[in-house]
């Protein structure tokens, strides 16, 4: 089974400043995505950003990038010129691409504060 | 834009009692899913749905559980007779058949399940 791991519970970051939330996971699968969610306080869950582990490029959305790093099985998500409205839970994801299993399974999730 | 939603958006029951969430996923969306998160824990898959049938199903999700796509929009949640554990957040997601973008679960804004 897949497990997703998440070590920092809390960040904190200055608003306009950049942060790096860290994400590892274990799978013997080769083909799978990876995902970030974001959950404020309303606790919808906001996809941030996915990624394909058969891309080696890095996906971008905005100010928000990903440092995927297939072989150390490491999934950072990284926030750049940090804003009050990104102060949420956020959960990093793992689903596997193969055969019909499409359920996502979450880390623990790292709860990131902005200070202005 | 197209969201998943749900009702209640808290729902306060007594222990024992029958409780039905509902959901109604994005309209052209094939694959509907339950998840549940307990206060200040992770988010756990519960079941998938396609085709009118359970596709996955977690350990959670025991004989007390059942889905139902009653018609063609609507995608229900019955726990039979609650238990104090089963107080939890519970969000439905839904997504699309195939590759990419396409296959990104969209969850809705969750409802709070109260077991008293």
């Amino acid at each position: 089974a897949q497990t997703v791991t998440q070590s920092q519970p809390e960040m904190s970051v200055q608003e306009a400043e950049t942060v790096t939330l860290s994400c590892t996971y274990d799978t013997s699968e080769s083909d799978y995505y990876l995902f970030w969610y974001k959950q404020p306080p309303s606790r919808q869950m906001i996809l941030v950003i996915r990624q394909e582990a058969y891309k080696q490029q890095n996906a971008t959305e905005n100010r928000f990038s990903v440092n995927f790093q297939k072989a150390a099985k490491s999934f950072s998500l990284k926030i750049s010129d940090s804003q009050l409205g990104d102060a949420a839970m956020y959960f990093c994801a793992y689903r596997s691409a193969l055969g019909s299993a499409r359920q996502l399974t979450f880390g623990s999730g790292t709860q990131l504060t902005v200070l202005p | 834009e197209p969201e998943v939603t749900q009702t209640p958006s808290h729902q306060v029951t007594q222990m024992g009692q029958e409780v039905i969430l509902r959901c109604v996923p994005i309209s052209n969306h094939l694959y509907f899913y339950w998840y549940r998160q307990i206060l200040g824990q992770k988010v756990e898959f519960l079941v998938s749905f396609y085709n009118n049938e359970i596709s996955e199903k977690s350990e959670i999700f025991d004989d007390q559980f059942s889905v139902e796509r009653p018609d063609g929009s609507n995608f229900t949640l019955k726990i039979r007779s609650t238990k104090l554990e089963d107080s939890a957040m519970y969000f439905c997601a839904s997504n699309l058949r195939g590759q990419g973008f396409r296959d990104t679960q969209y969850f809705g804004p969750g409802t709070r399940l109260t077991v008293l």
